[in-house]
């Protein structure tokens, strides 16, 4: 069973436009995760927020979460064409990290 | 310092059969977990490893089982493959014992025929 939902689940932008992805999970969480994965390789970490926080950076990335709305969004701000990848929340279960069913990002140059 | 490496990268296999992936952790990390991905679906937990234990387990059937080695490596072996077990599958380690940042592999990429 997936706890995180993203939306939309696939969104086509030109370079340069900001790209914003949206997670909603159920249950209540000590973290949530943001991955990368560029053609169906291995996923890469990019920012962990915790419960306690609103909103973290990383760079071009900007990630809120709503703990009372059981939500939150990743900002990719000015982005390229190397940022093609589907992207994916990921909420802490017990010792397990699950994973929703991504978002598909492709950037046209 | 070596990332997360599973072996073989791709596999075919038939109905029936069995098959054993192997994957060695992140150097200093000492936690192993194994997910199924299918496509264009999220990685789905299988279970994980820790100090050669099985710690939590997924939604898989006791066709999936694995095995942790005292140099923290790890076996995933499903048996008696059906056609739906063709998918990718991807190893993660961690350290410690609360899991956070996950480390992966390139993934096993297995189809069964």
């Amino acid at each position: 069973s997936q706890q995180g939902e993203e939306d939309p689940q696939a969104l086509s932008i030109q370079e340069g436009e900001n790209a914003t992805m949206n997670c909603s999970y159920k249950t209540s969480i000590n973290n949530l995760q943001w991955y990368r994965q560029n053609s169906g390789r291995g996923l890469v970490h990019l920012i962990l927020i915790r419960s306690n926080e609103r909103e973290k950076h990383s760079g071009r990335l900007r990630v809120t979460l709503d703990t009372s709305k059981k939500s939150s969004s990743l900002l990719i701000t000015a982005s390229r064409a190397a940022d093609t990848a589907s992207y994916f929340c990921a909420t802490d279960g017990g010792f397990k990290t699950i994973f929703g069913a991504g978002t598909r990002l492709f950037v046209k140059a | 310092d070596a990332g997360v490496t599973q072996s073989p990268t791709h596999l075919i296999k038939t109905r029936g059969q069995q098959v054993t992936l192997r994957c060695s952790p992140k150097s200093g990390h000492d936690t192993v977990s194994w997910y199924q991905q299918a496509l264009g679906q999220g990685p789905q937990f299988i279970f994980q490893y820790y100090e050669e234990e099985e710690r939590q387990r997924g939604n898989f059937p006791d066709r999936f089982s694995g095995h942790q080695f005292p140099n923290y490596s790890s076996e995933l072996n499903v048996n008696a493959l059906l056609l739906g077990d063709s998918a990718l599958y991807l190893c993660a380690s961690s350290f410690g014992r609360v899991v956070e940042k996950l480390f992966f592999g390139s993934g096993t990429q297995l189809s069964v025929l």
